[in-house]
C-alpha cells in the first residue's frame, strides 16, 4: 500500500479481555516496528521485525505481550490479559532494509483499557 | 546500550522567535544514524532528517537547521522564526548496528501567537 496502515484505529476494551492490533506495511519494506507511546511519553519501543524473524524481543513488556508477522508483510500484536496500564497509543513503522530515508509511521491504534 | 537524551520536556515561544532543541545521544557504534520526527497534535509521527555517523556537515532546510557535532555527541535542531504550526512534539532518535531506533522522551514546542 501507499502508506503504514493500522486497524483498529481505536479500541476499548475490559480488563481481562485480549486484543489484537494490525499493521500493514509498506510494500516492500523488509524490517517492521511497533513501538508504544503512553500519554504524554515518548515512543517506547517494544519489538522488532526483519522478514518474519524477530531478532530483538527485549523492549516487549510482559509476557501478556506477542508478535508475530507472517509472508514478510502483516504483523499482529497481540495483548493477553489486558490491563489499565497497557492503555497507550500503539505505533507501527516500517522501512527497508535499512533506513536511509527513515521510518514511515502508520497512525497507530489508540489502546484504552476500562 | 543506546540512547537518546533530550532534557527539555517543554519549550514554549512566541512567534518569529527562535528556538533550538537539545538531543544527546549514546552509542558504542561507529556507523549509526540520526533522525529528527514531529509528531503534531494530529499524532502521525513526520520524517523531518536523517544524518548519518561520518557526516557531520550541518544542514538547513527552509527555516529548520540540524547542527551535528560528535564531540559532543548532540544533534540539535533550531527552528528560525517560529510559527503556530511548529507547535508539535519532537523527537530525536537513533538508529544503530543493533537494527532498531531508539527515540528520545521528545520535546513538546508551543508556539503562540
Amino acid at each position: 500500500g501507499a502508506g503504514v496502515s493500522q486497524s483498529p484505529s481505536n479500541k476499548v476494551t475490559e480488563k481481562g479481555k485480549d486484543v489484537e492490533l494490525r499493521c500493514d506495511p509498506i510494500s516492500g519494506h523488509t524490517a517492521l516496528y511497533w513501538y508504544r507511546q503512553s500519554l504524554g511519553q515518548g515512543l517506547e519501543f517494544l519489538i522488532y521485525f526483519q522478514g518474519n524473524s524477530a531478532p530483538d524481543k527485549s523492549g516487549l513488556p510482559s509476557d501478556r505481550f506477542s508478535a508475530e508477522r507472517t509472508g514478510g508483510s502483516v504483523s499482529t500484536l497481540t495483548i493477553q490479559r489486558t490491563q489499565q496500564e497497557d492503555s497507550a497509543v500503539y505505533l507501527c513503522a516500517s522501512s527497508s532494509r535499512q533506513p536511509w530515508g527513515g521510518y514511515t509511521f502508520g497512525s497507530g491504534t489508540r489502546l484504552t483499557v476500562v | 546500550a543506546q540512547k537518546v537524551t533530550q532534557a527539555q520536556t517543554e519549550i514554549s515561544v512566541v512567534e518569529k522567535e527562535d528556538v533550538t532543541l537539545d538531543c544527546v545521544y549514546e552509542t558504542r557504534d561507529t556507523t549509526y544514524y540520526l533522525f529528527w520526527y514531529k509528531q503534531p497534535p494530529s499524532g502521525e509521527l513526520v520524517f523531518l532528517i536523517r544524518r548519518n555517523s561520518f557526516d557531520e556537515q550541518n544542514e538547513i532546510s527552509g527555516r529548520y537547521s540540524w547542527n551535528f557535532q560528535k564531540s559532543t555527541s548532540s544533534f540539535n535542531f533550531t527552528i528560525t522564526a517560529s510559527q503556530v504550526v511548529d507547535s508539535a512534539v519532537y523527537f530525536c532518535a537513533l538508529f544503530g548496528l543493533d537494527n532498531d531506533m531508539r527515540f528520545g522522551a521528545g520535546t513538546r514546542l508551543t508556539v503562540k501567537p
